[in-house]
């Protein structure tokens, strides 16, 4: 069935990189997600990948993909108090009218 | 643009209560989606139009909940008994066209007492 899985917490030192972790379900999916929630917000998208590419880089942010495993992540570098947050992956399942959401991987950052 | 808002950002009500939380979409957008999310079930999606007609509703926990989208910048959803359980925050969202970028609302949090 559709299901999208990430690890509930992660915590880091101010200055390390982060990792977040996801499985995915669905092979077909066009898009993979990031979105990032801050306490008391909404999600906004932090970044996508498009399925044909393996990696995408946006300042310090960095997804992998690994669709043999069907494996995205998401890394932070030189993570900062700010990136503090919830962070979901997402994707479209196949007919391209739903997106899954993860459990989202909550990130503590230690000053 | 504004972004999706939604209303009321808050609402505490008494279990038994009728319950409506609004959303007005990006304009233009044709893809609008109602998500739950709390601990224990993370983000769940309810149910998602399209053009304003009920494509999926298959995440609607049962029949007290209920949305409508009567035009393309305004959608409902009802959830009538409430109860203690439905406490939760409810996230609109809106897309131009599925499987682009979805825009969330801030969200309405939901305490039922």
């Amino acid at each position: 069935g559709e299901d999208v899985e990430q690890s509930l917490f992660l915590s880091v030192r101010e200055g390390d990189s982060s990792v977040i972790n996801c499985t995915y379900t669905d092979s077909s999916s066009t898009y993979l997600y990031w979105y990032k929630q801050e306490p008391g917000a909404g999600l906004q998208l932090l970044t996508y990948i498009f399925s044909n590419m393996d990696m995408k880089q946006d300042q310090r942010l960095t997804v992998l993909l690994n669709k043999k495993d069907k494996h995205l992540s998401l890394r932070i570098a030189d993570t900062q108090t700010g990136d503090s947050a919830i962070y979901f992956c997402a994707e479209i399942v196949t007919g391209g009218f739903k997106t899954i959401f993860g459990a989202g991987t909550r990130l503590f950052v230690k000053a | 643009d504004a972004g999706v808002i939604q209303s009321p950002r808050h609402e505490v009500t008494e279990m038994g209560q009728e319950v409506t939380l609004r959303c007005k979409p990006i304009s233009g957008h044709d893809y609008l989606f109602w998500y739950r999310q709390t601990m224990m079930r993370g983000l769940e999606l309810l149910i998602y139009f399209n053009n304003n007609v009920p494509i999926d509703d298959s995440g609607m926990p049962e029949d007290r909940f209920s949305a409508k989208m009567p035009n393309a910048s305004f959608s409902t959803l009802k959830i009538q008994p409430s109860e203690p359980r439905d406490s939760a925050v409810y996230f609109c969202a809106s897309d131009l066209r599925s499987g682009n970028t979805i825009y969330f609302g801030e969200g309405s949090w939901l305490t039922v007492v």
